[in-house]
């Protein structure tokens, strides 16, 4: 089956813009988690959804930074005011999420941030 | 404070022969390991985890090896083949504490020469 999706695939904006960067995840996972991933460094969580809920976002890293699942599907991050150290490449996982278990996350492709 | 530390940046191998991968962790709340391996422009995949009530899991080519008390793990990839090259990501989750966010190291770079 398809795996998760993320589009754009790259992004461009200058510095103040607003931008949204969108996942599907795959088909049947309730569980869905963005992160960020820096110039030589590993992936850095940003947040975790349970169905439609945030069940974790302590790591955003500021209120410009939000992220929504209004149908438990497709998820939208969204960043305000970006500036440019929001460079990065935006992961987004799925995972079963079924309770209490420890679940692989599968990754999409990612979306190239750069902030001008 | 890194909690999930891979110390070797780079690892070059020949084809046919073992790579070994190692990483450390610091947080004594995780309970899950994974290992993912990203190609550029992609994004990681999935190779392989172990859950911490075992100290080995093999599939295939690839095996993972967790000491609990040194807080350590190892990938091992035997034969290696060149489409093994690739940034190697260990993570881990502390999903006990009712965590699933996934801690990642640095990554290493592996070479595996034809």
């Amino acid at each position: 089956g398809a795996g998760v999706s993320q589009t754009p695939s790259n992004k461009v904006t200058e510095k103040g813009k607003y931008v949204e960067l969108r996942c599907d995840p795959i088909s049947g996972h309730t569980a869905l988690y963005w992160y960020r991933q820096s110039l030589g460094q590993g992936p850095e969580f940003l947040i975790y959804f349970q169905g439609t809920g945030a069940a974790d976002d302590s790591g955003l890293p500021n209120d410009r930074f939000f992220a929504v699942r209004p149908e438990g599907s497709v998820s939208t991050l969204k960043i305000q005011r970006t500036e440019r150290g929001d460079s990065a490449v935006y992961l987004c996982a799925s995972s079963r999420g079924l309770a209490g278990e420890q679940e692989t996350q599968y990754f999409g492709p990612g979306t190239r941030l750069l902030v001008l | 404070d890194q909690q999930v530390k891979q110390n070797s940046p780079s690892l070059s191998v020949q084809e046919g022969r073992i790579s070994i991968l190692n990483c450390d962790y610091t947080n004594s709340m995780f309970d899950y390991f994974l290992w993912y391996k990203k190609y550029p422009a992609e994004g990681p995949t999935f190779l392989i985890s172990i859950s911490s009530i075992k100290d080995k899991n093999e599939d295939g080519r690839f095996t993972v090896f967790l000491n609990k008390s040194a807080k350590h793990l190892s990938l091992h990839i035997v034969p290696s083949q060149p489409g093994d090259s690739a940034v190697y990501f260990c993570a881990a989750s502390a999903g006990g504490a009712g965590s699933y966010q996934l801690t990642f190291g640095k990554g290493t770079k592996l070479s595996v020469i034809p």
